[in-house]
């Protein structure tokens, strides 16, 4: 079985540009969420959506926002790059409220972005 | 906001030996998670705890959901070369959204063969 995938695996870019990130779940899980983990830190959430709809919403700033598809994808969007967005982002997959244990997330290896 | 005070920060062993590593918090949780992160990898979870007081085992892994709400701790017993990661702390809490996990800083363990 397929675990959660993410794409790009690795990519660069320069401040001021705007970054996408896609994440494809577990297949049966409806909730993806989104953290992102700087270099020496625990991850930190950002985003949690569930049957297409935001759940939840970390302290990140305007230029950071997700959607979620109807086959359960979600795509991470960040604009106006800062050097300090420099991150792995991970995005995690589960149940959601459709059922499992709370808290029970599956990451997928991530996306790191370094940002010149 | 909430933080998680995780420690000890790393630590360097030799195999065979117990790990025992703990995170504390200002505030309480419903729930306590403990995740380990491999170079390259995102974490995966090892174990969870859902009741104050559970003490739950995963093989050599053992963790409890303290008394008070407040904090975790994790014990790994007879260590080996692939114990080697990074561990995390999580907590959740009900009330937020159910993937708003909490993460500590992390405890870096090396094993020596």
């Amino acid at each position: 079985d397929a675990g959660v995938t993410q794409s790009p695996t690795h990519l660069i870019k320069t401040r001021g540009q705007q970054v996408t990130l896609r994440c494809s779940p577990i297949s049966g899980h409806k909730s993806v969420s989104w953290y992102q983990q700087v270099l020496g830190q625990g991850p930190q959430f950002i985003f949690q959506y569930y049957e297409k709809e935001e759940r939840g919403r970390g302290n990140f700033p305007d230029r950071f926002s997700a959607r979620q598809f109807p086959n359960y994808s979600s795509e991470l969007n960040v604009n106006a790059l800062l050097l300090g967005d420099s991150a792995l982002y991970l995005c995690a997959s589960s149940f959601g409220l459709a059922g499992g244990n709370p808290g029970e997330l599956f990451f997928g290896e991530g996306s790191r972005l370094t940002v010149l | 906001g909430q933080q998680l005070n995780q420690s000890p920060q790393s630590m360097f062993i030799q195999e065979g030996e117990d790990v025992s590593m703990n995170c504390t918090s200002s505030s309480i949780f419903n729930t306590w998670l403990w995740y380990k992160q491999d170079p390259g990898e995102g974490p995966v979870l090892l174990i969870a705890l859902y009741k104050a007081g559970e003490l739950t085992s995963n093989g050599r892994l053992t963790a409890q959901f303290g008394i008070t709400r407040k904090d975790s701790f994790l014990n790994i017993s007879a260590s080996i070369p692939s114990d080697v990661g990074i561990y995390f702390c999580a907590g959740l809490n009900y009330g937020g959204s159910q993937g708003n996990l909490i993460f500590g800083k992390g405890t870096k363990l090396s094993v020596k063969p």
